[in-house]
């Protein structure tokens, strides 16, 4: 089944304590990214890969981490998680290298920092 | 500033009333318009995209939705809705000239009671 999976999908962790969230697909698509979606904001986008050898910041990058070493995969690192960090984390893939088709979301990952 | 707007934070709906949901972008040059829906607990899903021609498109599940480029709007619309419509509706845009970027707007939630 073409997909796109995350793991943890729930994960309470403590201040500080490195973390990282893993996301796969499996449709060979070029381009992957991250968001986070808190109430009344809507999905904000954290880091986009345009492919293996391109990644750039999107709209809110601070206090994340991401590395694209491999197609398929497009981990999202939290060095030293903070409370403000607390929200629905969302991977997507797109075929085209520009995302500009059709996203391609994962279930989510809901991070609680303490 | 809030470059994707979605005028409406929640719309409440009786069965068989009409739909329309408001979305008005501020970029100028081209752009490819999308509309994504979360049902509760699910992930993203894409309803319907524009990218060029027909400004009229039609979606999947009886929703369309009209581009008015004079107007930047990309308003979605249903004929007749059905409780099972009651989600998260976003509005999303990506600019020809920043590839990579998916701007979305802040989402309106619908209920739709039966």
């Amino acid at each position: 089944e073409a997909q796109v999976t995350q793991n943890p999908r729930y994960l309470i962790t403590v201040t500080g304590k490195k973390l990282t969230v893993t996301c796969s697909q499996n449709m060979n698509h070029e381009y992957m990214s991250w968001y986070r979606q808190d109430p009344g904001l809507g999905l904000r986008q954290i880091y986009y890969s345009m492919n293996v050898e391109v990644t750039d910041k999107g709209d809110v990058p601070e206090g994340y981490k991401v590395s694209r070493k491999e197609k398929r995969n497009f981990p999202l690192i939290l060095e030293s998680p903070s409370p403000n960090q607390t929200s629905l984390y969302f991977c997507a893939s797109s075929p085209t290298s520009g995302g500009y088709n059709e996203q391609f979301f994962g279930p989510g990952t809901r991070l609680t920092v303490l | 500033a809030q470059s994707v707007s979605q005028h409406n934070h929640h719309v409440i709906l009786s069965e068989a009333a009409s739909l329309e949901l408001g979305c008005n972008y501020s970029y100028g040059g081209t752009v490819n318009l999308f509309w994504y829906v979360q049902y509760p607990g699910q992930h993203l899903q894409l309803l319907l995209k524009y990218f060029s021609g027909d400004p009229l498109v039609k979606g999947i599940k009886g929703f369309e939705a009209e581009f008015i480029k004079s107007k930047f709007s990309f308003n979605l619309r249903k004929p007749s809705v059905q409780w099972s419509d009651t989600a998260e509706y976003f509005c999303a845009v990506i600019r020809g000239s920043t590839l990579g970027r998916l701007y979305f707007g802040r989402g309106t939630q619908l209920t739709v009671w039966p």
